[in-house]
């Protein structure tokens, strides 16, 4: 079966400094692996994937991602936090080898950036 | 402008009353997909759509029907709700079933009571 876990329910960050958002997977075959950001009252927007390929992915508003396959995680990172990136953050996984389209979410991760 | 349309926004009902939560995309997508939102629980998958007339359960489908008639719509039906059904509702649709990036809509937040 496949699983997503965000060990963080909240993640705070100073302006300025890196942030790292983590997220693990568990699934049986190949991973497609997702970060979405949800702003409050809204839909979520997907920030970046990874498909295959290199490991590291970079998304919108300069966020990127790493995958590991050996750590089974795919961690949002982002070199210069802003305020504006306060938002729940979530982490999202299909097995590719299950023979569904089925996505499995994370409980996300509520990111607070302090001025 | 592209998007994903749900309809309504809010809604408060009762036990039992048989709803419709519409979904509509401008985007020619070939996937759409339903999720619920509930705090601490995340986003759940409760049904998804490969194609016209190609559906499937996600993993919270019980109390749930889905169709899709036609490409732009994938109407949620919720025959006999109940107060455990009360969530914030997204419909997103992918351009292509195997490519993953979803555009979501703006939600639907419904209250069973």
């Amino acid at each position: 079966a496949q699983s997503v876990a965000q060990p963080e329910d909240q993640v705070n960050v100073a302006e300025g400094n890196p942030l790292t958002v983590k997220c693990t997977y568990s699934v049986s075959g190949n991973p497609y692996l997702f970060w979405y950001v949800q702003y409050p009252n809204r839909g979520l927007q997907f920030l970046l994937k990874y498909i295959t390929g290199d490991n590291l992915v970079k998304g919108s508003y300069g966020f990127e991602a790493e995958f590991n396959k050996s750590q089974t995680s795919f961690h949002l990172k982002k070199p210069s936090a802003l305020v504006s990136d306060s938002a729940l953050y979530f982490c999202a996984v299909r097995d590719v080898n299950s023979g569904t389209y089925k996505y499995i979410f994370g409980t996300g991760t509520r990111l607070k950036v302090l001025a | 402008e592209a998007q994903v349309t749900q309809n309504p926004r809010y809604l408060i009902t009762v036990t039992g009353k048989k709803l419709t939560v519409t979904c509509s995309q401008n985007m020619n997508h070939e996937y759409m997909s339903w999720y619920r939102q509930d705090p601490g629980l995340g986003l759940r998958q409760i049904y998804y759509s490969m194609n016209v007339e190609v559906t499937d359960k996600g993993d919270v489908p019980e109390g749930y029907k889905v169709s899709r008639k036609e490409k732009r719509n994938f109407p949620l039906i919720l025959e006999s709700p109940s107060p455990n059904q009360t969530s914030l509702y997204f419909c997103a649709s992918s351009l292509r079933t195997d490519l993953g990036e979803q555009y979501f809509g703006p939600g639907t937040r419904l209250t069973v009571t």
